[in-house]
């Protein structure tokens, strides 16, 4: 049965240290996305990429975050320095894009807590 | 103003109701449309996609209205295990915008 992975499930972690969050989409699918979910804001677009290239991160704030995609299997963000407003659910998902379909298939999310 | 909006509720409403969600879009441009839904401490997951001539799937029917910007989602005969959070989500060259759910809670 296909999954997106995520890890780590959990995360705590005290401001100012690094966290890194990872990923590895469905075989096969070229599109992947990453969500920050707040109860205030809900899910919020941070980035996404297409054949490993991102296409627009205008939703992650750029000087603490970043996203990259080492090779197919594996999507990263990374989160430094964190910071308390940075706690939240992380979800990656991964999809077919280009013209195909655009369901988006979710992990299940890293809960990170910044103290 | 957010790409998607929804009304967040929550929606009480007794098992065997019928109950009626919508959500705005402000991208003129978007292309696609879709229901999502959310348990509780779970990840989002597919419902039905939404097309512009409407389409049913069992006892949900998703409707799209282009001139005025609104999407809809319909459950009939709502059953205990349809208490979720419902989200709206917009698309364009496979940006996927999610609105922040409307929570649905069905009453025994």
């Amino acid at each position: 049965d296909a999954r997106v992975t995520q890890t780590p499930r959990h995360k705590v972690t005290e401001m100012g240290q690094e966290v890194t969050m990872r990923c590895q989409p469905i075989l096969g699918h070229n599109t992947v996305f990453w969500y920050r979910q707040t109860m205030m804001q809900g899910l919020e677009l941070l980035a996404y990429f297409r054949n490993r290239a991102p296409l627009d991160d205008s939703g992650m704030p750029k000087d603490r975050f970043s996203a990259e995609m080492p090779d197919a299997t594996l999507a990263t963000l990374k989160i430094q320095p964190s910071e308390p407003r940075d706690s939240a659910v992380y979800f990656c998902a991964s999809g077919l894009g280009g013209g195909y379909s655009t369901e988006a298939f979710f992990g299940q999310g890293t809960r990170l807590t910044v103290v | 103003r957010k790409e998607v909006e929804q009304d967040p509720g929550p929606f009480n409403v007794p098992e065997g109701a019928t109950v009626a969600f919508n959500c705005t879009y402000s991208n003129s441009a978007s292309q696609s449309f879709f229901w999502y839904r959310q348990d509780c401490r779970k990840e989002p997951k597919l419902l039905m996609s939404v097309y512009s001539s409407g389409n049913e799937d069992g006892r949900f029917t998703a409707q799209l209205n282009r001139a005025s910007q609104y999407i809809s989602l319909l459950i009939r005969d709502s059953k205990l295990s349809d208490s979720a959070t419902y989200l709206c989500v917009a698309e364009k060259d496979d940006k996927i915008i999610f609105g922040k759910g409307t929570r649905l809670h069905i009453l025994p």
